[in-house]
């Protein structure tokens, strides 16, 4: 099963502050890396897929990379809103795999 | 607007057996790949399973293969997932989501999720 391996697990960061997070893969997954935003008791709702496209709805604030198997998301301008639990996911095979999670907070 | 329902979850026994529906509205149910996928309290998310938009394609988790069983009626714009042998570590939110993509791909609806607590 391929693995992904999300970092960091929580972080505190004030607002209009810039922030990345990142996940790897422990193998090939081309592009097929999506990004998910979860609030507390809601459901994720998706942010990026295909590592760098965004979703139609999701501020330009957010963005998606890849350099090798190393995949981020980076939030600009971090407001209030941003706070939340950040999940990448890969789809390249089965079975889909999902990193850990990082949790947002702002100072 | 595209809306995902889940239903049937509750408490059950171990080794008991539970059937959750996802309910779908607002698109073309039947051209569209379909996934469970759970999240334990306070974990993280963990894909359960996937069937395709004409049930062709069926994938498992190792952790739930040969105990669950998901399925579809598109006449009935409903997904399904028929659980048996139940464990406590099936313990979890379960959310049915849409995915956009062939055989795989990015979950872009969920439902708000049911929730299965398995305990004696």
């Amino acid at each position: 099963d391929i693995q992904m391996t999300q970092s960091p697990s929580s972080m505190s960061a004030s607002l209009g502050d810039t922030v990345t997070i990142n996940c790897l893969a422990s193998q090939d997954i081309g592009n097929y890396l999506s990004w998910y935003q979860q609030k507390p008791g809601k459901s994720p709702k998706l942010m990026i897929y295909g590592a760098t496209n965004l979703e139609d709805g999701v501020p330009s604030r957010f963005s998606g990379s890849r350099s090798g198997s190393d995949y981020s998301l980076t939030i600009n301008s971090l407001g209030y809103d941003d706070e939340g639990i950040y999940h990448c996911h890969q789809y390249y095979e089965y079975p889909n795999t999902f990193g850990a999670g990082t949790k947002l907070e702002l100072k | 607007e595209v809306q995902l329902v889940e239903s049937g979850g509750g408490l059950v026994q171990p080794g008991r057996s539970l059937k959750l529906s996802c309910l779908a509205s607002g698109f073309t149910f039947s051209n569209y790949g379909m996934n469970w996928i759970r999240q334990a309290p306070g974990k993280g998310l963990e894909w359960v399973a996937s069937i395709s938009s004409s049930s062709s394609y069926i994938y498992y988790a190792d952790t739930v293969k040969g105990r669950f069983t998901i399925s579809r009626d598109n006449a009935k714009n409903t997904l399904y997932l028929q659980m048996t042998s139940l464990r406590s570590e099936d313990t979890a939110l379960y959310y049915c989501a849409r995915h956009r993509g062939w055989r795989s791909g990015y979950f872009d609806f969920w439902g708000p999720g049911t929730m299965v607590t398995v305990s004696s």
